[in-house]
Order: structure tokens, then C-alpha cells, then sequence
């Protein structure tokens, strides 16, 4: 799976919209950009995935460059319940790996949002 | 809707002592289901996954192991724990779009 590049840590001040950037400058052609959170003491908690096109669900939106390498998770208007540790992955997702969910969440952005 | 569960919370135990760190789904049938370890400070790093019963593939020697006794039951476990086995333990399940991990609560485990 393509390695993922992502600052340390962000802050945003709530009720902004954050942006969280990934750069992915090795993905494949049939491999999907995932987002994942991490609040502190607490199990990952997906949040989207995409391939190619904008994705945009009840929490947040993610834009994929049209060379795919690299895409911003946006959170359109963050609260602090939004303070968490934000991991970008990139893998393929075929049924033929269906059960091999070898995802290497990495260290992730820490995103604080600040009242 | 489906749920998962750890159990326990919070382990704190000695050197040599054994482990059972047990969760379990509900709400889904013949769901993969995966353990995961994350030390402090850094990403996770999948220890287990099965994807029926009694069906266990292991991603890194280690001293480890999961059963997995019914349908919706995985159980981690060691016979001599060691220091290097403190960490977050996360308990998993794949939702109907692959890549989509769902996470149970967590066991931090502690050892002295």
C-alpha cells in the first residue's frame, strides 16, 4: 500500500472549517484514499473514503486532486468534539483483499480545535 | 444496528501472568473481525485477523495468540505476559464496504 505523508499537528479555532492535507504522491491507479479518527482512549472511527472523485458525508468532505496525489479532508464547521488524532491511509480495496485488512494507520495528524 | 465490545477496559498486570482480552459483535453474521495493538505515541499494528470461526492468520510473531470459538467471539490471549505487551489492544470488524474497520472501545493493558 502507498505510503501517506501528514503534518504532526493543526489547530483550528471552532466553528472554522479545518483542513487536513495528505500527500500520497505513490498511490495506484486502484487504490483509495481512507480517512480515519482517533479521539484520545478511544477506538479509530472511519469517517470517508474516496478513489478519484469528491466524497462528502454527514461529517465530512474529501477533495482528491485530479493527479491523486494528495487530498484534503475538510470538516466544514469544527467543534471540539472534533479534537482528535486524524490518520490518512491508502490502500487497495478489492474483494480479493476483503479479509486481509492489512491498514497501517502511521501516526496521523493531531488536530486540536480551539474554542 | 451492529455493536462491538471489549472487555476488560483497563488491565494492569504482572510479568509472566497470562492475558484473555475478549470481544464480541452483535448485529452481523460471519463478520471478519481483527486485533490490533497500539503502543504509546504510535500507529496501529495488526496483530490478528480471522475470518471464521477457528480460522486465525497471524501478521507478526509475537506472544500472541486469538482464538476465535464463535461466530462473533474473537479472544486474545497470552500465557507469560511480557513489558513489551503494555499497549491499546482494539478489537475490529469490516462493515459491508471494504476498508470500512469498525473499532470496539479498546483494552489498555498495563504491564509491570
Amino acid at each position: 500500500d502507498a505510503k501517506t505523508t501528514q503534518p504532526p499537528s493543526m489547530d483550528c479555532a471552532e466553528g472554522r472549517a479545518a483542513n487536513l492535507p495528505c500527500n500520497h504522491s505513490t498511490i495506484s491507479g486502484n487504490e483509495y484514499v481512507y480517512w480515519y479518527r482517533q479521539i484520545h482512549s478511544q477506538g479509530p472511527q472511519y469517517i470517508i473514503h474516496g478513489l478519484k472523485n469528491n466524497e462528502t458525508n454527514e461529517m465530512a468532505s474529501l477533495i482528491i486532486t485530479e493527479d491523486r496525489k494528495s487530498s484534503t479532508l475538510i470538516l466544514p464547521h469544527a467543534t471540539l468534539r472534533d479534537t482528535a488524532v486524524y490518520y490518512c491511509i491508502v490502500r487497495v480495496a478489492t474483494w480479493r483483499n476483503f479479509g486481509n485488512e492489512k491498514l497501517t494507520f502511521g501516526t496521523g495528524t493531531r488536530l486540536t480545535i480551539i474554542p | 444496528s451492529q455493536t462491538i465490545h471489549q472487555w476488560p477496559a483497563t488491565l494492569v498486570q504482572p510479568v509472566g501472568s497470562p492475558l484473555s482480552l475478549e470481544c464480541t459483535v452483535e448485529g452481523t453474521s460471519n463478520p471478519n473481525l481483527y486485533w490490533y495493538r497500539q503502543a504509546a505515541g504510535r500507529g496501529l499494528q495488526l496483530l490478528f485477523y480471522s475470518v471464521g470461526i477457528g480460522q486465525i492468520s497471524s501478521e507478526v510473531p509475537q506472544n500472541l495468540s486469538a482464538s476465535r470459538p464463535q461466530d462473533r467471539q474473537f479472544i486474545l490471549s497470552s500465557k507469560k505476559l511480557l513489558l513489551s505487551d503494555s499497549g491499546f489492544y482494539l478489537c475490529a470488524w469490516t462493515g459491508q464496504a471494504a476498508g470500512e474497520l469498525f473499532f470496539g472501545e479498546g483494552s489498555r493493558l498495563t504491564v509491570l
